[in-house]
Parts: C-alpha cells; structure tokens; sequence
C-alpha cells in the first residue's frame, strides 16, 4: 500500500529552527509537496521537489532523497504566524496525490 | 485568497436532510478536486473531474453525489448523511491533472452530521 509518515505534533520556540520530516512509500514518485495549513483555513502551496537536493525559499527550505523515500522541510527564525499543519503529499505514478495526515507545529514565544 | 471559494463555510444537517456544497474557482484551471479532511487523518480524495468529466471516484459512498456543470463549478450533494461523515470538506482546483499540478485549495466546509 501506499504511506506517507510525518509526526503528529511538534513545538518549538520563537526565532528557532525546526524540521520536519516526512517519509513515504508510494507506487512511483513524480515529485513531493508541502502544504502549509492554519486552523479553520486553505491548505496553502510551500514547495514542490521532484529532484535530490535542497530548495531554499525565504525562511523554508525543503529537502529530498529520493532514494531514501525522505523529505523534510526547514523553518528558520520561527515566527508565531507559522503556528499551522503542515502536509506532506507525494504525487505517484498516476499523478494521484497521496497526503500524509500532517504535522501540527506549536510555537512559543 | 487562493483563488478558490466554498460555501456554506459550516453546515450542520440532520441525517435525513439533503443539502448541497458549492465551490467556484476563478483560476482558469481545467480540474477540480473534493476532499474529505477529518481530524489527524490524511486528507482523503472523493472525487476529481476534469475538462467537467469525472475522471476519479474513490469508491465513495453513494450518498455523496458530485456535479460539475462547467470548469469553474463543484458541487457536492449529500443526502441521509451518518454521523462519521462530519469533517471539513475541502475543494481545490489545479490547471491540469497529469504532470506537475500544484493543487490550489479553497477553505472548506465545516459539516456536522447530527
């Protein structure tokens, strides 16, 4: 079957780092995103990586190994407005996305 | 704003009622999505139509009964609904659904089945 594993919940403190990370199996891999979620609203696009490596974006970075059926994804100078889930989803063979249940990520001040 | 509206936001029904979604995208995309969200689960994929052919149906109940009458319309009707089918209901639209297709989402319906 297919699996997407990221934790449930995490906390950190405000103006730290945190990662979270995601492993997956799937039937083929055509690339892997993440979505940020606040409560009551949209998911919302992060990232997309469909090649090893790191992409930078602002204060989020998320990584991929593709060999390893890993990603994470990187949260520098934590704010509080990043208080939200975060989803991993990896798209398969069929293009079909497979979502992770989320990581529900409390900052404190 | 994504791009994508829903309404009612919240719906509480009873079990013999009969009620219907409604999600509007003003992306110009081809294909729209239902979701199904409950807490601390993956979101889960109802239906998925494209160019307004359905082209997905997770063997989901037949209480739920999707309509796309064009590329910018979803809705989702649901009659004798049971009480584990309340959970947040999502819809998204992308420009396509093979290749790389970002999913733009709305912000759901919070649906309470008593």
């Amino acid at each position: 079957g297919q699996n997407i594993d990221q934790p449930t919940e995490m906390t950190a403190t405000e103006g730290a780092i945190v990662q979270i990370n995601c492993t997956y199996q799937t039937s083929g891999f055509n690339g892997l995103f993440w979505y940020q979620q606040h409560a009551g609203e949209a998911p919302t696009f992060l990232s997309y990586n469909v090649l090893d490596g790191l992409e930078e974006k602002g204060r989020f970075s998320s990584f991929l190994s593709r060999s390893k059926g890993y990603s994470y994804l990187l949260l520098k100078e934590l704010q509080m407005k990043d208080s939200a889930s975060y989803l991993c989803a990896v798209l398969d063979s069929n293009y079909q996305l497979i979502w992770g249940a989320g990581t529900k990520l409390i900052i404190k001040p | 704003e994504t791009g994508v509206t829903q309404t009612p936001r919240h719906l509480v029904m009873g079990m013999t009622n009969k009620k219907s979604l409604k999600c509007e995208q003003h992306l110009g995309h081809n294909a729209m999505y239902w979701y199904k969200q409950s807490a601390k689960k993956p979101l889960e994929l109802m239906f998925v139509y494209s160019l307004e052919e359905r082209v997905e149906n997770n063997s989901v109940p037949s209480r739920f009964s999707p309509e796309c009458p064009n590329s910018s319309h979803l809705f989702l009707h649901l009659h004798t609904l049971q009480p584990e089918d309340s959970a947040l209901y999502l819809c998204a639209s992308s420009l396509g659904t093979s290749d790389y297709n970002e999913q733009f989402f709305g912000p759901g319906t919070r649906l309470t089945v008593l």
